[in-house]
């Protein structure tokens, strides 16, 4: 069974703040590690992906990935009270058929 | 360029009655996915369909659902004999070919059995 575990939270910081989110998965074979960004009532919204092991910045998101402890984070630098939502972390191995696997997501609330 | 496309946005239905969601993908994209989120939960897999065939329904309960995606025309996903705890947002998403590339998702349709 293949899993991924996120903390639900919810995580709270002040705006301004770096926002520091985790996900751990169960399946080895993982190659594709994606982070979704879900306001409340909408639907996923892609923010993130990375495929090779260190860091990807982009903007204020940087991805994290070490395949050896099979965890990967996102960090959310100068919070904004724009950047409350739901974080889905989200998994695939490239081998054809296989869907992507989400954790339940971590609530995000930056406070002004 | 339209995005996957989901139709009705909201859908009530009466216990034991039929739901039918509608999802058409990014133009030219032949692997459709649907996934369903409980409130407060995460997307659970249910469906991975390349046209006229199915590839993997694990996650689709056995009885009362279905899905097809056929050469002409939007994926459907079908439930049977709803009952309350088929309430929840069911999104679909495309993608281009068989390797999985991230994966965008359409607007979602909320059903409520009532």
């Amino acid at each position: 069974q293949k899993e991924v575990e996120q903390n639900s939270g919810p995580l709270s910081v002040p705006e301004g703040a770096i926002a520091s989110l985790n996900c751990t998965y169960s399946d080895r074979g993982s190659q594709s590690f994606f982070w979704y960004r879900q306001y409340s009532g909408k639907s996923p919204e892609l923010i993130m992906s990375i495929y090779s092991n260190g860091d990807k910045e982009d903007g204020r998101f940087t991805a994290q990935l070490n395949k050896a402890s099979q965890y990967v984070s996102l960090l959310i630098r100068d919070s904004q009270p724009s950047d409350s939502a739901t974080y889905l972390c989200a998994v695939a191995t490239i081998s054809g058929n296989t869907p992507l696997v989400f954790g339940k997501g971590t609530r995000l609330s930056v406070i002004a | 360029n339209a995005g996957v496309m989901q139709n009705p946005r909201h859908l009530v239905r009466r216990r034991g009655q039929e739901a039918r969601l509608r999802c058409s993908p990014v133009k030219g994209h032949s692997h459709v996915y649907w996934y369903r989120q409980l409130p407060e939960e995460g997307l659970k897999f249910m469906v991975y369909l390349q046209k006229e065939n199915i590839i993997d329904e694990s996650g689709m309960p056995k009885e009362r659902f279905s899905a097809e995606f056929p050469k002409e025309g939007p994926s459907i996903l079908r439930i049977q004999q709803v009952v309350r705890g088929d309430s929840a947002a069911y999104f679909c998403a495309s993608s281009l070919d068989r390797e999985i590339s991230p994966l965008h998702f359409g607007n979602g349709t909320r059903l409520t059995v009532t």
